[in-house]
């Protein structure tokens, strides 16, 4: 079936270094991919997405690039800062049932000054 | 912007209740989810509805029961409350498009404890 595995958390660092958050999934088709941030007492906002192989999705200084052959979807950020700090969320749409999210377990991730 | 309210940020019910959680988008979007959220766990769907009177279930629904009588309104109902149902529920729309990239919208959750 459909799965995301994402990278264990929680992830602790300080301002200003580089973030690589791992996420891996297993579809069968061309899944389209996302990542979601959820900050403190909030809701999921999405924060990039990626919809064809190859394809890089970017946003507030994230990235990630739709790796088919390694089917992974790595998001990384050069340089952190403490309003960085949420949990992020691996997900991927489901081919053949495009309404549907399939999601990680999520990464905390806490950015120290 | 996309917003997507749900009634209640927290809510506390006693086992055995019936519980509503209401959720509102203001986007017209077709179709509307419900999931939970659990530490370690992820998101877990629920139940989904692609349309107005339609409903689909989704990889937990059992406890759980929804109805979409408004195209704007979704809501997800506890028919008798346990306590292994505390949990944090997180409602999300999303519009049709071609494709699988339409990304879904959420709110901001309700936090239910069940005593």
């Amino acid at each position: 079936g459909n799965s995301v595995t994402q990278m264990e958390g929680p992830v602790t660092l300080s301002e200003e270094a580089f973030l690589t958050i791992n996420c891996t999934y297993t579809a069968t088709g061309y899944p389209s991919l996302f990542w979601y941030v959820q900050y403190p007492g909030e809701g999921l906002q999405l924060l990039l997405k990626a919809t064809k192989a190859d394809d890089k999705g970017s946003n507030k200084g994230f990235e990630a690039t739709y790796r088919k052959e390694t089917t992974s979807f790595h998001l990384e950020k050069g340089s952190v800062q403490v309003s960085d700090s949420a949990v992020y969320f691996c997900a991927l749409s489901r081919p053949g049932s495009a309404r549907q999210l399939t999601f990680g377990s999520g990464t905390q991730l806490t950015v120290l000054p | 912007d996309v917003k997507v309210t749900q009634s209640s940020r927290y809510l506390v019910k006693r086992t055995g209740e019936k519980v509503f959680l209401e959720c509102v988008q203001d986007m017209d979007h077709e179709n509307m989810f419900w999931y939970r959220q659990d530490p370690g766990l992820g998101l877990r769907l629920i139940y989904f509805s692609y349309d107005v009177k339609m409903k689909e279930k989704g990889d937990i629904p059992e406890g759980y029961s929804v109805s979409r009588e408004k195209k704007e309104r979704f809501s997800l109902i506890l028919e008798s409350a346990s306590t292994n149902q505390t949990s944090m529920y997180l409602c999300a729309s999303r519009m049709t498009g071609t494709g699988s990239n339409q990304p879904q919208h959420f709110g901001d959750g309700t936090r239910l404890s069940i005593l």
